[in-house]
């Protein structure tokens, strides 16, 4: 599996500033995904990171809130724009690793990074 | 509309019990179903999954139950451990998708 890291772990933020959210990946990944985890609930993806194009947003989540780079292949980063307290939550980085070679039939298998865990006063 | 709909919201087992996690979806185009176990502060990890051809996949405690018919896979734990007290996730995959769709999630609690 692929070893992900993300920096910041955490960080306390003012109102109305950015953070941007650091993802290495120790091999080469096509596919790199941000979520968000609020406090004990689900993951919910925010887009979808390329290599050499542009990411793939979900619904209620838009470029200008949320840009993302994806300058190579085993890194990206999140920023978040504009900070309000209701973007206080957990940010995942994830990356999309094929499965084993020894499978008969091979699925791409997603890992998560650590977090970040951010909070917006 | 919530596309997998996973049960309980949360659970307690006494240590060497079996953990039983329910998961329902609707969508007849998923074919993968993996079941991530997150520990508090850190990401999500894989733990298990498995495709619609077989209805029963097994690693070492840990087992997916797959019923094809009713649209239901279940992560059942067998002599559940503390150590095994973490907050499990379904989730389901449409074939050549990236999407994932998660579950609510269940915290599982393991008394000693």
């Amino acid at each position: 599996s692929a070893v992900i890291s993300q920096k910041p772990s955490r960080d306390i933020c003012q109102r109305g500033t950015s953070l941007t959210i650091q993802c290495q990946v120790d091999s080469q990944v096509t596919m790199m995904f941000w979520y968000r985890q609020q406090p004990g609930q689900s993951l919910t993806l925010i887009a979808t990171a390329n290599q050499g194009s542009e990411a793939t947003y979900e619904s209620g989540f838009v470029i200008d809130k949320f840009p993302i780079s994806r300058p190579n292949l085993t890194f990206s980063t999140l920023t978040v724009s504009n900070m309000s307290p209701e973007d206080s939550s957990i940010y995942l980085c994830s990356v999309e690793y094929q499965g084993r070679p020894s499978r008969v039939l091979s699925y791409n298998e997603q890992f998560f990074g650590p977090g970040t865990r951010l909070t917006v006063l | 509309q919530q596309q997998v709909k996973q049960s309980p919201q949360s659970l307690i087992v006494q240590k060497g019990g079996i953990s039983i996690i329910n998961c329902a979806y609707e969508n007849t185009a998923f074919d993968y179903f993996p079941w991530y176990q997150q520990f508090p502060g850190k990401g999500p990890a894989l733990l298990i999954a498995i495709r619609p051809d077989v209805s029963e996949k097994k690693e070492g405690r840990f087992t997916i139950s797959f019923n094809k018919s009713a649209k239901q896979f279940s992560l059942h734990i067998m002599d559940s451990q503390p150590g095994d007290s973490a907050t499990y996730f379904c989730a389901a995959r449409k074939y050549n998708f990236n999407k994932f769709y998660f579950g609510s999630g269940t915290k599982l609690n393991v008394k000693p």
